[in-house]
């Protein structure tokens, strides 16, 4: 089964502090993804990393970067913490290629971020 | 944008009965997927449909999709109380997907 896990499930951080949130799939999967969910807002997608070292901005980049030094690993860091970056951030990996791809999205179980 | 707008964005029945989510979206697709959240968790793939299909079964699970209305349903029979849970649909066309809302669905015992 394909697995993608998030080093934290919850996380209580002051604001401005450096965040990271780490993700890690043991599929091989080319494709990583960031998003954060928030009630009547839905999945909105932060960035995504389509290879190692690659990213690319996805619908609110904003106050993130992100880090994909080895392929199983995707991290998302906020520079500088912000009380409306408390949410719920979900990672998942996919394959979008050849015979493997079905299309399909792996989440982890979401990290719950609380930005005092 | 290919993001999929689900509706209703709740619903409420009784154990049983059916359940019916609709989907609309923008843009051509080469897949439309449904995924299913619980409370708190991560999105799990319910089901796929790829654009050249009408129509999809998985046990109690049924998915439409009607590329000239650019729709899709998820009917959910006999619905048990462990399908409450949040349902999105995925409109597929690139190397992202897109999520909406979702529709929160409540199966009261």
């Amino acid at each position: 089964d394909v697995k993608v896990t998030q080093s934290s499930r919850y996380l209580v951080k002051r604001t401005g502090e450096k965040v990271f949130l780490e993700c890690v799939q043991d599929m091989d999967h080319e494709n990583m993804f960031w998003y954060r969910q928030d009630p009547g807002l839905g999945l909105r997608l932060i960035y995504f990393s389509y290879d190692v070292k690659m990213k690319e901005k996805g619908d609110i980049p904003e106050g993130y970067s992100v880090s994909r030094e080895k392929k199983e690993r995707f991290s998302l860091i906020l520079e500088s913490a912000s009380t409306n970056q408390t949410s719920m951030y979900l990672c998942a990996s996919a394959y979008f290629g050849g015979t493997r791809n079905t299309g399909e999205l792996f989440f982890g179980e979401g990290s719950r971020l609380t930005v005092l | 944008s290919q993001q999929g707008e689900e509706d209703p964005q709740a619903l409420s029945i009784q154990e049983g009965e059916n359940a019916t989510m609709n989907c609309s979206y923008k843009t051509s697709i080469n897949n439309l997927q449904w995924y299913r959240q619980n409370s708190g968790r991560g999105l799990v793939q319910l089901i796929l449909i790829r654009s050249n299909e009408r129509e999809k079964h998985s046990g109690r699970l049924r998915v439409t999709l009607d590329t000239s209305k650019k729709s899709s349903s998820l009917l959910i029979t006999a619905s048990r109380a462990a399908d409450t849970a949040s349902y999105f649909c995925a409109p597929h066309s690139s190397y992202k997907l897109i999520f909406g809302s979702g529709t929160r669905l409540l199966v009261r015992p």
